[in-house]
């Protein structure tokens, strides 16, 4: 299995900018989670769905952070418009109850200037 | 509602022991234990449910003490590889899956 996909790996943008991250979920795994990890914040959930339905999004710091999963083998992140605190790698795992845990992604590294 | 790791760093010599520790001031369902590398993805080692059972890392021990809420990993004999930073996250169940994790243990193991 490729494991979690996560695209792009590094992103550089401007203060104001639009920022997508795409994340593609081991196959048969049917939850999805977000993840931002800064040195000061440590690993924090954003979001996560489950049967690509937003179960939990108490995690999204503001409205300017969106996230959708129209299908079992897609979501996406959505930052607009960015802002320099929102430098971070952002982590998207994938699971399924029966294997009890998650399987973390290799991260989407995002400097905002 | 996040847990508590300790210590938050250790450094040791190839071959001896360390124990990581993992308290949470709610009830909890599991503790899942991940290791990162700098620069990496967290890799899941183990996780330990309510009621005893466990899942995971062949090499690695931990325990769970439901009634203290704690969790504490056993890495003995180790070795380079074992260098990281070791997160505790736990889950409170209910139906959740959410993982709340601690701020992370920082392994170093020298020759």
């Amino acid at each position: 299995d490729a494991g979690v996909i996560q695209s792009p790996r590094h992103e550089v943008t401007e203060m104001g900018q639009e920022v997508t991250l795409r994340c593609k979920p081991i196959s048969g795994h049917n939850s999805l989670f977000w993840y931002r990890q800064t040195m000061m914040r440590g690993l924090e959930l954003l979001i996560y769905f489950n049967n690509n339905v937003p179960i939990d999004d108490s995690g999204m710091p503001e409205d300017r952070f969106s996230a959708k999963m129209p299908n079992a083998s897609f979501s996406t992140l959505k930052i607009q418009p960015s802002e320099p605190r929102d430098s971070a790698v952002y982590f998207c795992a994938t699971g399924t109850r029966s294997q009890e845990t998650q399987y973390f992604g290799p991260g989407t590294r995002l400097l905002v200037l | 509602q996040q847990p508590v790791q300790s210590p938050q760093a250790v450094i040791l010599r190839e071959g001896e022991d360390a124990v990581i520790n993992c308290s949470s001031s709610k009830a909890l369902y599991s503790v899942h234990w991940y290791r990162q590398k700098h620069g990496e993805a967290p890799v899941f080692l183990m996780i330990l449910l309510k009621g005893g059972e466990q899942k995971g890392h062949e090499k690695i021990s931990a325990s769970f003490n439901e009634k203290k809420q704690q969790s504490s990993l056993y890495l003995t004999a180790s070795q380079l590889s074992y260098s990281g930073t070791y997160f505790c996250g736990t889950e409170r169940g209910g139906g959740s899956e959410k993982l709340v994790f601690g701020k992370g243990t920082k392994l170093t193991v020298n020759p």
